[in-house]
């Protein structure tokens, strides 16, 4: 079975425009989040989401982040008015969403603002 | 302070057995995992461990957890070139659906 997919895998934007990151999980699986990694961090949690709704949204650095899923399946993440602080690999995890499950990762989008 | 913290880098000859070391600092973690990442791709996850647990072993890899200490550590035995990764450790806690990561720690594997 398919893997959590993520598009695009490289993207290149300017300050201050803004950009959207797509997630597709595994299907079934109900809960989806988001992580930022920065060159030389750990990953910076962003978003969780249980099915469609986000009981979460504490991770999310400022009000220029927004996510949103639908379907319980796909997930974007919009980052608006781009700064260059947003340069990092975003990456998209999903679990059955059940107990403790394990999260499992796609390739993730890295982010540059030029 | 980080919750989850490892050294950054290890340097480790091919053929010797590695050993990456990660301390953690709530009681309350229930699952501890260990996530592998090659360059240009995602987390892959490597194993994890209950917290009840000491030891877990599965092929090369060793896991040992001593939670008196709150420290958790990953043996990879007979270290290949292929295991050139960043690696890290992550807890899960008590009523926390998201896992807590540490910074990573890259290993290095030379000839």
């Amino acid at each position: 079975g398919a893997g959590v997919s993520q598009s695009p895998s490289n993207k290149v934007t300017e300050k201050g425009k803004d950009v959207e990151l797509r997630c597709d999980p595994i299907s079934g699986h109900t809960a989806l989040y988001w992580y930022r990694q920065s060159l030389g961090q750990g990953l910076e949690f962003l978003i969780y989401f249980q099915g469609n709704s986000a009981p979460d949204k504490s991770g999310l650095p400022s009000d220029r982040f927004s996510a949103e899923r639908t379907g319980g399946s796909v997930s974007t993440l919009t980052i608006q008015r781009t700064q260059q602080e947003d340069s990092a690999v975003y990456l998209c995890a999903s679990s059955p969403g059940q107990g403790y499950s394990p999260l499992h990762f796609g390739n993730g989008t890295r982010l540059t603002v030029t | 302070g980080e919750d989850v913290e490892q050294s950054l880098f290890l340097s480790v000859r091919e053929g010797d057995s590695s050993v990456i070391n990660c301390t953690y600092t709530d009681s309350s973690s229930t699952y501890l995992y260990w996530y592998k990442q090659e360059p240009g791709a995602g987390l892959q996850l490597l194993t994890y461990i209950f917290s009840n647990m000491d030891m877990k072993q599965d092929q090369r890899l060793t896991v040992l957890l001593n939670k008196k200490d709150k420290h958790l550590s990953l043996r990879i035995a007979d270290t290949q070139t292929g295991d050139s990764a960043i690696y890290f450790c992550a807890e899960s806690r008590t009523n926390d659906y998201k896992l807590s990561f540490g910074a990573g720690t890259t290993v290095t594997v030379r000839a």
